[in-house]
């Protein structure tokens, strides 16, 4: 089965600064996808940023970027120019790319603050 | 993306009752899902809704505990019966228009069971 691990329960960013959040994962499959969710206080949870395994070009949606390395099964989130918005809890999730029982499974989250 | 509105947002329940939630979305979608989130935790998949046939429950969920209904491509109801205190959570749904595609979700439904 696959799993996705974020070791840090939570970080803190000083607004405008950057900050990067770590996620790994471990499968034993070729063609999967690795998502970002972000669940602010109102509970909503939306997507961040999406990778499929068999691109290698690192995603990029604004300023969030991702460094996806393959092969150390790595796929964390580079946050820029942190704003008040972005604190909140993130997720990092993984599916598998094959076919119709493919499900979701998140890491535990971690939780960002972001100082003014 | 899709917009998901999700029913109640938030309740409170006295023990040995059931609540039914509902989820609503503006547009066919072909995969509905629900989950539970336990105050500061991870997201766990309670099961996937079938329209037309019995929904497919995950590990440790079970229809009698969680009876589903997906009576189209639109909408899903999730109920909790015999409720706790333990099945206090975040309940979420979630949808995909297609296999494999990003999944949205709801605004969650915050139960607390006394």
């Amino acid at each position: 089965a696959q799993t996705v691990t974020q070791s840090q329960p939570e970080m803190s960013v000083q607004e405008a600064e950057t900050v990067t959040l770590s996620c790994t994962y471990d499968t034993s499959e070729s063609d999967y996808y690795l998502f970002w969710y972000k669940q602010p206080p109102s509970r909503q949870m939306i997507l961040v940023i999406r990778q499929e395994a068999y691109k290698q070009q690192n995603a990029t949606e604004n300023r969030f970027s991702v460094n996806f390395q393959k092969a150390a099964k790595s796929f964390s989130l580079k946050i820029s120019d942190s704003q008040l918005g972005d604190a909140a809890m993130y997720f990092c999730a993984y599916r598998s790319g094959g076919g119709a029982n493919s499900k979701l499974t998140f890491g535990k989250g971690i939780t960002l603050s972001v100082r003014p | 993306s899709a917009v998901i509105s999700q029913k109640p947002s938030r309740d409170i329940c006295q023990r040995g009752t059931s609540l039914t939630i509902q989820c609503q979305v503006d547009s066919q979608v072909t995969m509905m899902f629900w989950y539970r989130q336990q105050p500061g935790q991870s997201l766990t998949l309670i099961a996937t809704a079938n329209q037309g046939s019995e929904a497919t429950y995950e590990s440790g969920f079970v229809i009698d505990k969680f009876p589903i209904s997906r009576p189209n491509l639109t909408f899903s109801t999730l109920t909790v019966s015999n409720m706790s205190p333990e099945d206090s959570s975040i309940y979420l749904c979630s949808v995909e228009r297609n296999l494999n595609t990003e999944a949205f979700f709801g605004q969650g439904t915050r139960l607390t069971v006394v």
